[in-house]
This record gives C-alpha cells, structure tokens and sequence, in this order.
C-alpha cells in the first residue's frame, strides 16, 4: 500500500526566508510524485510533479522539489518565501500501477511580512 | 473549462439528517475522486471512479456512506444518517489518467456541517 508522511504539521516563517517542507512516502515499486497547494479558502492545485527523469523538478512560483530514491523523498523547496505563499501544502503520491493518488496530512504555512 | 462542479459549497444540517453532495466532472475525464479533508487526518481518499464504475470504496468509512455515478458527468456522495464527526470538507476531483500521470483536478469542496 501507498503512504506520504509530512512531519512538518505547521511551519511559521518571515517574508525572504527559506522554505523546505519534507515529504516521505512509502511504496514497493516506481512512483509519480506531486506537491499540491491549497490557498485560504480554495480548492487544491498543483504545484509541481515528478514522473522521471531530472529528480530536481521546478514548479510554479519559484518552488522545486528534489527526488531522493534511496530516501524515499521528495521534499519541497523556495529559497524566499513571499507572505502570498500562506497556505497549505499536500505531498502526494501515485503508485504506478495503480490508479489512487494518496496524500499526505499536509503541511500548513504562514508566512509574515 | 468549467473545472470540477461541486455543490453544495456549504451545508449545515442536524444529526440524523441525510445529506447528499453533488459533483460534476470536468468533460472527458474518466476518473472521478471522493475525498475528505479534516484538521486531524488530512486528505483522505473516500472512493473512486473509473468509468462510471467504482473501484475502490476502502476509504468509505461506514456503511452511512454511499456514493454513485450514474453517468460519466455526475456523481453523488450520500451520508444516511449525519453524525457530528461526519463534519468535513468533501472534495471531489477528477482526472484523464494517462500513461498513470495522476494528476487530479479539483472541485472547491462542499463545506459539511452536522449539529
């Protein structure tokens, strides 16, 4: 079965400082990746996947993600955060061969100016 | 596009009460997701959809839960009766998964409130 673990319930940051949200998930063979986002009071979006290749994904508004196999990682990243980055983030996973997307508890951000 | 269809956006009832929630798919898609969203379990993935036809209600948390997609453009989640703890965000999404991409669309969620 597929699981995501994200240790971070709740990360409180200032404007301009940097960003990582970890993500673990556990599954027996090849996965896609995703991070989505939530901002206050909307509906989840994605934010960046990884399917194969360069483990080093970039998505939108300046977040990358970095797959570490022998970790079982793929944890999210923003050099500066901006008080518009306020919002909750789901690690996700996809096991291949399988159809289920299973998230994570999510992490919720708040960043002030 | 429309994007995902979900209504209602908020629902307040009394225990006891049955609730159905509604979603509309965004055209095409062939796969259709129920989930829940609480503060202290997450996203949890409550059944899903391929084709019309479910294929995994493992996350159904009791039989007071019933979901059905007669048609590949609505799909309902039903709760008979409500409990208090049954009070959530439901999301529905849908997805056109292709070589697995699984990347899901969402709907803005129907905001349930049992008394």
């Amino acid at each position: 079965a597929q699981s995501v673990s994200q240790h971070n319930h709740h990360v409180i940051l200032s404007e301009a400082a940097s960003l990582e949200l970890g993500c673990n998930y556990s599954y027996g063979g090849t996965v896609n990746l995703f991070w989505y986002v939530q901002y206050p009071g909307q509906h989840l979006q994605l934010l960046l996947k990884y399917f194969s290749g360069d483990p080093l994904v970039k998505g939108i508004k300046g977040f990358e993600a970095e797959f570490i196999k022998s970790k079982f990682s793929f944890n999210l990243r923003k050099p500066s955060v901006q008080w518009s980055d306020t919002a909750e983030y789901f690690c996700a996973v996809n096991g291949i061969g399988t159809d289920k997307l299973i998230f994570g508890t999510g992490t919720r951000l708040q960043v002030f100016p | 596009d429309a994007g995902v269809i979900q209504s209602p956006r908020h629902e307040v009832t009394e225990m006891g009460q049955e609730v159905t929630l509604r979603c509309k798919p965004i055209s095409g898609h062939d796969y259709l997701f129920w989930y829940r969203q609480t503060m202290m379990r997450g996203l949890e993935l409550l059944i899903y959809f391929n084709n019309n036809v479910p294929i995994d209600d493992s996350g159904m948390p009791e039989d007071r839960f019933s979901a059905k997609m007669p048609n590949a453009s609505f799909s309902t989640l039903k709760i008979q009766p409500s409990e208090p703890r049954d009070s959530a965000v439901y999301f529905c999404a849908s997805s056109f998964f292709q070589g697995h991409t699984g990347e899901l669309f969402f709907g803005e969620g129907s905001r349930l409130t049992v008394l």
